[in-house]
């Protein structure tokens, strides 16, 4: 089953603490992206990585840190700077073959800070 | 001005009516259109999407593209209450550029 996976679905994180999403595919796409998404905001970018050991920061990268070390890999770490974690974080990729862009989604991270 | 448009309704109709969901644009070198299904507390699915101007067709779903307009539809025929979900649209310039997502449409099929 090819597909995008996020762990842990549920993440609750005290004030002070760093966390750290997981996000996997095994889809062989090259790019790989980070959103947010907030009742009535719709989707943010948070950072993108388009190869291996690259990636550049998005619309709302402040508070949060990103590593591409393998293809279907891009972890995503909530630190202590970020003031208002609490979201649903999803993750995305997309192959950069086509032209079409499409990006497909993991079934998201509900983060909480308490 | 917003790059891409969209109510977020609700949108509320009795199971079987017709659905229109619609965005709008600014930026006319968007050549790829999206529309994406996400159920409450799920990831975006993608649904379809189309190339520049016309219509595409897939089952009861139906995208439409008016570029000249800037200006893009989904048709929902015979709906029902599993379609109840927000839809967001989303458009790119293709070339690995990153989409632009709409903030979504909330619609509710009530039996």
């Amino acid at each position: 089953d090819g597909g995008i996976t996020q762990s842990p679905k549920y993440l609750f994180r005290k004030e002070g603490q760093n966390v750290t999403l997981s996000c996997e595919q095994n889809l062989n796409h090259d790019a790989m992206y980070w959103y947010r998404q907030d009742p009535g905001q719709g989707l943010r970018l948070i950072y993108y990585s388009q190869i291996v050991n690259d990636f550049q920061k998005g619309d709302i990268a402040e508070g949060y840190s990103v590593s591409r070390e393998k293809k279907e890999s891009f972890p995503l770490t909530v630190t202590s700077a970020q003031k208002n974690p609490t979201a649903f974080y999803l993750c995305a990729s997309s192959d950069m073959q086509g032209n079409a862009d499409t990006q497909y989604f993991g079934p998201g991270t509900r983060l909480t800070v308490l | 001005q917003k790059e891409v448009e969209q109510d977020p309704g609700p949108l509320s109709v009795p199971e079987g009516a017709i659905v229109s969901l619609n965005c709008t644009y600014s930026n006319s070198a968007f050549q790829y259109f999206m529309w994406y299904r996400q159920y409450s507390r799920k990831g975006p699915e993608l649904l379809m999407y189309t190339y520049s101007s016309g219509n595409k067709e897939d089952g009861r779903f139906t995208a439409q593209v008016d570029k000249s307009s800037k200006y893009i539809s989904l048709f929902i025929r015979d709906s029902q209450p599993s379609d109840s979900a927000t839809y967001l649209c989303a458009m790119s310039m293709g070339g690995s550029y990153i989409p632009t997502f709409g903030r979504g449409t909330s619609l509710i099929v009530h039996p």
